[in-house]
């Protein structure tokens, strides 16, 4: 199985501050990679897909890259909203697998 | 619009079998796979399984001796079967559409393995 190594694992941030989640995968994966914000009590939202597309309706701050194995999520500006815990996922190979999170709070 | 909703019994006796139905709309079970993820309280995310667009199904390994998961086409409903279910099954099961990611998800059905 292909391993994702997220992160940090939890990061305090202030408003309007830039923050970067990392994912590092264990063997190429191609884009084939995704994250996802979730809330408490809420499932999760796709943010970003194939390492780089905006999802639907997702503010333009929210941003991906790829450097080889290593994936980022970076959100320009940190607003309230987002607060919450963020996952990446790679779809590259059965079975899908996720990293292990990374918690985002206001500073 | 495309919705996912789970349902099936909120607690589950240890060694007994877990039940879950998801129930899909807005799209066909026959164009998109549909997944189920689970999260034990306060962890992440892993995923447990799928059924495919063709109606064959992937498992994760180390669930698969006791899981499976079917479909009911004409109803757009997904089942998903766990048996001797232990405490650490307790967790929130989630459906989700596969569209080459996870697009959309159900709410999520919170499982408690207990007697």
């Amino acid at each position: 199985d292909i391993q994702m190594t997220q992160s940090p694992a939890s990061l305090s941030a202030s408003l309007e501050e830039i923050v970067t989640i990392t994912c590092q995968a264990s063997q190429d994966i191609g884009n084939w990679l995704a994250w996802y914000q979730q809330k408490p009590g809420k499932s999760p939202q796709l943010l970003i897909h194939s390492a780089t597309s905006l999802a639907d309706g997702i503010p333009s701050r929210f941003s991906g890259s790829r450097s080889g194995t290593q994936y980022s999520l970076k959100i320009s500006r940190l607003q309230v909203e987002d607060t919450g815990i963020y996952y990446c996922l790679q779809r590259y190979s059965n079975p899908p697998t996720f990293g292990g999170g990374t918690k985002l709070e206001l500073k | 619009q495309v919705q996912l909703k789970e349902s099936g019994p909120g607690l589950v006796q240890p060694s007994q079998t877990l039940s879950l139905t998801c129930t899909v709309s807005g799209f066909s079970l026959t164009s998109n796979s549909v997944h189920w993820v689970r999260q034990p309280p306060g962890k992440g995310l892993e995923w447990v399984g799928a059924i495919w667009s063709g109606g064959s199904t992937d498992y994760n390994s180390a669930l698969k001796s006791r899981l499976s998961i079917s479909r009911d086409t004409s109803k757009s409903q997904v089942f998903l079967k766990m048996n001797s279910l232990q405490t650490e099954d307790t967790a929130i099961y989630f459906c989700t559409r596969n569209n080459y990611y996870f697009d959309y998800w159900g709410q999520g059905v919170m499982v408690t393995v207990s007697s």
